[in-house]
């Protein structure tokens, strides 16, 4: 599995952007970046997730560097909901095993 | 979306007896299940892969004769902690992938043994 680095933890203020990074530069050729966050004593949720191509859903988007030993969850407007643990974990779209690492607590202030 | 529930959320139990957690894809079928283990502060570990109709394939220091796992259906898996010590306290937290994309999560349960 590829090696990722996350911030320990970022804050931001409600309704601003939030940038949140991670450097995965021993990913494999084949591999996808998933991004999943962890709210407070809940199971994972799904982010958003991508190869190459910069992805939008409801929820983020995603930027991906050209040779993809990075990449960047964008929160366009950060809510106090959107406090959690963010996971960034490359690997394979199949089975849905993921190794998680410590991820990134985003702190959100009012 | 899919909806994977655990049941139940939290759980005491003492020193020495068993623990069963189900774990439950509600609207889809899912022929593999991962169950992963949490201590505070930390983060996921993976634990086990549960297979429906077959053998649980364990990570290496998980113990498979203490954490039993059985998955008879498509839509269900079960995680038994057996003869539980303090130092199994922790959040067990299963997924379920759908159509090879996404996983969907339990929202987890909390075990703590006195």
């Amino acid at each position: 599995d590829a090696k990722t680095t996350q911030p320990n933890s970022m804050e931001s203020n409600e309704e601003e952007p939030v940038h949140l990074p991670c450097n995965h530069s021993t990913i494999s050729g084949t591999d996808y970046i998933h991004w999943y966050r962890q709210l407070p004593s809940q199971g994972p949720e799904y982010v958003i997730h991508g190869l190459t191509s910069n992805v939008n859903n409801r929820m983020a988007s995603l930027a991906i560097a050209e040779d993809r030993k990075s990449s960047t969850l964008i929160l366009h407007r950060a809510t106090l909901r959107d406090a959690a643990v963010y996971y960034c974990i490359p690997g394979g779209t199949s089975y849905g095993k993921l190794t998680f690492g410590q991820g990134t607590i985003l702190t959100v202030h009012p | 979306g899919a909806v994977v529930s655990q049941h139940p959320s939290w759980v005491i139990c003492k020193s020495g007896t068993s623990v069963k957690i189900e774990c439950r894809s509600l609207d889809f079928q899912a022929t593999t299940m991962f169950w992963y283990r949490q201590f505070p502060k930390q983060s996921l570990m993976l634990m086990a892969t549960s297979n429906e109709g077959s053998k649980a394939t364990y990570e290496q220091g998980v113990e498979k004769d203490k954490f039993l796992i059985n998955h008879a259906s498509l839509t269900l898996s079960t995680l038994t902690v057996t003869s539980a010590h303090p130092e199994d306290s922790s959040f067990y937290i299963c997924s379920a992938p759908q159509a090879g994309t996404e996983a969907f999560f339990g929202q987890g349960t909390r075990l703590t043994v006195v």
